[in-house]
C-alpha cells in the first residue's frame, strides 16, 4: 500500500505474473475513484475507473476491486508485462467533490523479465 | 487528435522571475485544471476551470495564477517565482465533472526555480 515519505511503495514482479497494487482512500463519502499508471517523464495515464455502487470493473488485464467497509481500492494487473514498469496510483473524489480529487503518493511496479 | 499538450516542457528560472506556462487541449473539454507534483506527495490542485471565461482555487493556488480566454487553453502564471515552486505541472482536462468523469493528462513541464 501506500505510505507517507519520499520512497515510494515498491512492488517486483516476474514477467508473466499477476500484480496487485494496494490504496487506502481517506475520505468515506468519496463515491468515484481511478487508478492512473505514469511512467517516468511522462503525464499520470487513465487506466480504469469505479463508482461506488460497484465492489468490482474490470478492463482489459486489469480489474479493479473496491472495499468500502475498510476504504480500500486495490489494482490487479494480469499477466503483468515489461511495459507495465510504471508508478500507479489512485484517486477518490475527495468526499463527492465535483472538482477536486485526491490522488495518492503512489506504487512503483517493477516487473523482470 | 494531440490530446493535452503543454509548453514548455523544460524551463529553469531565477527567485522573483515571472513565467507562463501553456496548457491546450483539442477535446472540447468543458473542464481543465494545473496541479503540481512533488516527490513523496500525491499531486495537488493548484487551479481549474469549469469553463471559458471562468477560474477557481484548488489545493495549494498561493503564487499562482491562470486564464482560461478560450476554451481549448488554460495559462498558469508565476509573478515571482521562489524555489518553493520548483515542481513538475501537469494540466489535464475532463470532459465532465472530475467528480465522475476521466482526467486527460498532458505531459507535464519541468520547472526549476534557483
Amino acid at each position: 500500500g501506500e505510505s507517507v515519505g519520499l520512497h515510494l511503495p515498491t512492488l517486483s514482479v516476474q514477467e508473466g505474473d499477476n500484480s496487485i497494487i494496494n490504496c487506502a482512500y481517506s475520505n468515506s463519502a468519496s463515491d468515484y475513484f481511478i487508478w492512473y499508471k505514469q511512467e517516468s517523464g511522462k503525464g499520470p495515464q487513465f487506466i480504469i475507473d469505479i463508482r461506488s455502487n460497484m465492489d468490482k470493473r474490470q478492463g482489459q488485464r486489469v480489474t479493479v476491486l473496491l472495499n468500502k467497509t475498510v476504504k480500500h481500492l486495490s489494482l490487479q494487473i494480469a499477466a503483468t508485462q515489461p511495459g507495465d514498469s510504471a508508478v500507479y496510483f489512485c484517486a477518490e473524489n475527495s468526499g463527492g467533490s465535483n472538482y477536486k480529487l485526491t490522488f495518492g503518493k503512489g506504487t512503483l511496479l517493477t516487473v523482470n523479465p | 487528435n494531440a490530446g493535452v499538450t503543454q509548453t514548455p516542457k523544460f524551463r529553469v528560472l531565477k527567485t522573483g522571475q515571472s513565467m507562463t506556462l501553456l496548457c491546450a487541449q483539442d477535446m472540447n473539454h468543458e473542464y481543465m485544471y494545473w496541479y503540481r507534483q512533488d516527490p513523496g506527495m500525491g499531486l495537488r490542485l493548484i487551479h481549474y476551470s469549469v469553463g471559458e471565461g471562468t477560474t477557481a482555487k484548488g489545493e495549494v493556488p498561493d503564487g499562482y495564477n491562470v486564464s482560461r480566454l478560450k476554451k481549448q487553453n488554460f495559462l498558469l502564471g508565476l509573478e515571482s517565482a521562489a524555489p518553493s515552486q520548483t515542481s513538475v505541472y501537469f494540466c489535464a482536462s475532463t470532459k465532465g465533472l472530475a467528480g465522475a468523469n476521466e482526467q486527460f493528462f498532458g505531459p507535464g513541464t519541468r520547472l526549476t526555480v534557483l
